[in-house]
């Protein structure tokens, strides 16, 4: 069964300080690799897909890499509003359809 | 931009009682989900659906669970005998191809009382 683990469980940052997030996949099979964001008492919103070791998504402040084990989401000099849940999953070749996902890393941003 | 719409946001029953989730998915996605997440946990996959059929459903996913796609546009999750472990947040997604990302709605705050 697809194991993901997120570290680290919590990041306090200031406006401005750069940093990144893991994302430990289950390596075999692996057909896409999911970063998503999710606000208090709201759904997951789609980020990036990452499919392949070496390619990466970059949305504003925001990039995604991959690598053959695991994915960081780097946030460059992050403001207040990018406080949220950053949430990592993956589809694997086991499951056509189903999205495992991580616990999860809660983003604080203070200003 | 299109987006999954849910109803209600909030949804209070008694132990025993049946419930509908109701969801409006993307109108041109093929691939309908159901997720869950209790509180302070994993958002978890319940169940998928395509082509007018379930494709891949998880253990949690039991005889009291069902799903259905009466029309073009809804897509419903029934729980029939609702249990007090029943209570989380229910997630709605919907995606255009089999591996495309998953697109998700806010989500029905189900609480059994």
């Amino acid at each position: 069964e697809d194991q993901v683990t997120q570290s680290p469980e919590a990041l306090r940052l200031q406006e401005g300080e750069s940093s990144s997030l893991n994302c430990s996949y289950t390596v075999s099979g692996l057909r896409g690799l999911f970063w998503y964001r999710q606000d208090p008492g709201k759904g997951p919103e789609f980020l990036f897909t990452l499919y392949s070791a070496g390619e990466e998504k970059e949305k504003e402040r925001l990039k995604a890499t991959l690598t053959k084990k695991e994915s960081f989401l780097h946030i460059t000099a992050p403001k207040p509003e990018d406080s949220a849940t950053y949430l990592c999953a993956q589809i694997s070749g086991g499951s056509n359809y189903k999205l495992t996902f991580g616990k999860g890393t809660l983003l604080t941003v203070n200003p | 931009e299109p987006e999954v719409t849910q109803t209600p946001s909030h949804q209070v029953t008694q132990m025993g009682q049946e419930v509908i989730l109701r969801c409006v998915p993307i109108s041109n996605h093929l691939y309908f989900y159901w997720y869950r997440q209790i509180l302070g946990q994993k958002v978890e996959f319940l169940v998928s659906f395509y082509n007018n059929e379930i494709s891949e459903k998880s253990e949690i996913f039991d005889d009291q669970f069902s799903v259905e796609r009466p029309d073009g546009s809804n897509f419903t999750l029934k729980i029939r005998s609702t249990k007090l472990e029943d209570s989380a947040m229910y997630f709605c997604a919907s995606g255009g191809g089999r591996d495309s990302p998953l697109h998700f709605g806010n989500g029905t705050r189900l609480t059994v009382t």
